[in-house]
This record gives structure tokens, sequence and C-alpha cells, in this order.
């Protein structure tokens, strides 16, 4: 069965440093990749989305993502985070063809940001 | 332009009563969705809609029901609520019922069951 696991629950980094949030999944195919990112008591937004062409996608508030096929990942980076990045962060997967059309998240990871 | 909005934004509820979230998109999105959000196990589709007139099971859709009469509204249904109900409800759009779409979604109704 298609799966996304996220391996850190809770991440905390200081204010400044660099960020990576890992993501892999598991499907026979490369499926669509997203990253979405909610704030505290809101919805989910979407930070980025991959589906095809130059693996490293860029998308909102200086985020970055890398697909690497060989290893079914889709890394979130941030070179510099910043207070208001504390957040819990979903890698979500869109499963490609088919009659498939929603997606599927993996369990979030939280993003503390200390000073 | 509001997007999508959810109403109540909070309830608390008896067990065996029946509540019904309402969710309204303003994006003329065909697709909608309905997730709960529970602490350790991210979101769950619970029911999701392809069109309007058109519904379909998600992956936990026991004690929940939809219905689709229109392409703004997408109202989630406990006929009878149960304390494992309890959790944060989601409702999402997308342009069209494609994985590729990004979905858009509400600020969420936190639901207790008592």
């Amino acid at each position: 069965a298609q799966s996304v696991t996220q391996p850190d629950i809770h991440i905390t980094v200081s204010e400044g440093a660099s960020l990576e949030l890992r993501c892999n999944y598991s499907y026979g195919a490369t499926p669509y990749l997203f990253w979405y990112v909610q704030s505290p008591g809101q919805g989910l937004q979407l930070l980025l989305k991959y589906f095809s062409g130059d693996t490293l996608v860029q998308g909102i508030k200086g985020f970055e993502a890398e697909f690497k096929r060989s290893q079914s990942s889709f890394n979130l980076r941030k070179p510099s985070v910043h207070w208001s990045d504390a957040a819990e962060y979903f890698c979500a997967v869109g499963l490609y063809g088919g009659s498939q059309g929603n997606l599927i998240f993996g369990k979030g990871t939280k993003l503390s940001v200390k000073p | 332009i509001a997007g999508i909005t959810q109403a109540p934004t909070s309830q608390i509820l008896a067990a065996g009563r029946r509540m019904t979230l309402r969710c309204t998109q303003d994006m003329r999105h065909n697709a909608m969705y309905w997730y709960r959000q529970d602490l350790g196990l991210g979101l769950r589709l619970i029911h999701y809609s392809n069109t309007a007139g058109t519904t379909g099971k998600g992956e936990v859709p026991d004690g929940y029901s939809v219905s689709r009469a229109n392409t703004d509204d997408f109202p989630l249904t406990l006929a009878s609520a149960v304390p494992s109900q309890t959790s944060v409800y989601f409702c999402a759009s997308s342009q069209e019922w494609s994985s590729y779409n990004e979905q858009f979604f509400g600020p969420g109704t936190r639901l207790t069951v008592l």
C-alpha cells in the first residue's frame, strides 16, 4: 500500500539555522509530491509541489525541496529559519494516474524555533 | 475572496447527538474533501466529492455521511456522534478531481464529543 513517512515528529532549531525536514514515500511509481504547512489554529497551506522535471523545486516563504528518486525522498529545506516558520509541516503524495484524486498525508513534523 | 469557510469553529456535543459541519467554497472548484486531523495520525480522508452530485468514501468513512447538492457546499454529518469522533475537521477543495491539483483548506472545526 502507498504510504508517506515523516520520521521526525518534532524538531527544534535555532533562529537563523538551516532546516531539513525528511519525507519518504512508498509507491511503485513516481507520485506527485507536496509539502504543506499548518500554522497553529489554521488550515493547511501549500508550500511547494513536484510533478516532473527539475528535481529541486522552489516554494513560498524561502522553502525548497529536492526529489531523489533513488531514495524515494522529498526533503524540505530552508537555509535560514525565522521564528515565524514555527508550525507543523506535512508531506503528501498524490498517486499518478488511475482515478485517484485524493492525497495521502504523512503524520507531520512539528517545528519549534528557539531565539 | 473568502476561499473556504467552515462552521462552526468549534463545538462540544453530547454523544448520540446528530451534528452537521458546514463547508462552503467560493472558488467554483469541482472537487471537495473532508479530513479529520488527530494527534500523531496526521490527516485522514473521510469522504470526498469529485463533482456536484457525486461523493465517495475515503479512508475513515464510518459514522459520517456527506452530500453535494451544488458546487459550493459540502456538509459533513455525524448521525449519532461518539467520543472517538472528537477531532479537528478540515474541509478542502481542488479545481479538479486529480491528485496533481493543489488542495485548498478551510480553517477547521474543532469538535469534542462527550
